[in-house]
């Protein structure tokens, strides 16, 4: 399989702090997708990162790709209640036609 | 909102039935994907069509089929249903214009199916 494999499972914070999510894959990839899953509803498209790009930005999330550990990494911070989420990575490997292939997914819970 | 809908958003049926549930993907979006999510196997794709062709096969069971019309909708059709079969069933859709090259998936809301 070539499942992503989120760490940790799940992560309680408090308002304001950093939450940092990883994910490790286990071939090579074309991208690597995050994307947030609030309880029972549609997967949101976070961000993307592509195989030769090392970090990437978007508001307040910072992603890095470590192609050469086969791993990413999701950093939210000044985290907020509505952040409370799951959140999974996904990844697009070589020779696939762009189907993703999700992790299992980490629980975030940011109390206020 | 993604601009991809589903539907029905919930289905409840009894073991044994077929189901249909549809998709409109985004528009301009020429690929489809379908996606699984349970409680024991996450989230698993089962099938992409692009342009009404199909494209990729993944985990998808022989009792379930899937098409694309020419209007780019997408059904998804499930028979002979088992109760391990209740499940989150999501569409996505993309701009696929390459494999190799990338894109970015944009989820509809679902549809919850329960098998009874």
């Amino acid at each position: 399989s070539q499942q992503g494999e989120e760490d940790p499972q799940a992560l309680s914070i408090q308002e304001g702090e950093n939450a940092t999510m990883n994910c490790s894959y286990k071939t090579s990839i074309n991208n690597l997708q995050w994307y947030r899953q609030n309880s029972g509803r549609g997967l949101v498209h976070l961000i993307l990162i592509r195989s030769n790009e090392r970090e990437k930005h978007s508001g307040r999330l910072r992603v890095t790709l470590d192609t050469s550990k086969k791993s990413s990494s999701l950093l939210i911070t000044a985290s907020r209640a509505a952040d409370t989420a799951s959140y999974f990575c996904a990844t697009n490997y070589g020779g696939s036609q762009g189907n993703l292939i999700f992790g299992k997914g980490t629980k975030l819970s940011v109390k206020p | 909102d993604s601009g991809v809908t589903q539907t029905p958003k919930h289905l409840i049926t009894a073991t044994g039935q077929r189901v249909t549930l549809r998709c409109s993907p985004r528009s301009g979006d020429l690929s489809v994907y379908w996606y699984q999510q349970s409680l024991d196997q996450g989230l698993q794709f089962l099938i992409q069509y692009y342009n009404g062709e199909e494209r990729a096969k993944g985990n998808i069971l022989e009792r379930f089929s899937a098409q694309q019309f020419p209007d780019l909708h997408s059904e998804l059709n499930l028979s002979s249903l088992e109760l391990g079969d209740s499940a989150l069933y999501f569409c996505a859709s993309s701009v696929n214009r390459l494999a190799g090259l990338y894109y970015e998936q944009y989820f509809g809301p679902g549809t919850r199916l329960t098998v009874t």
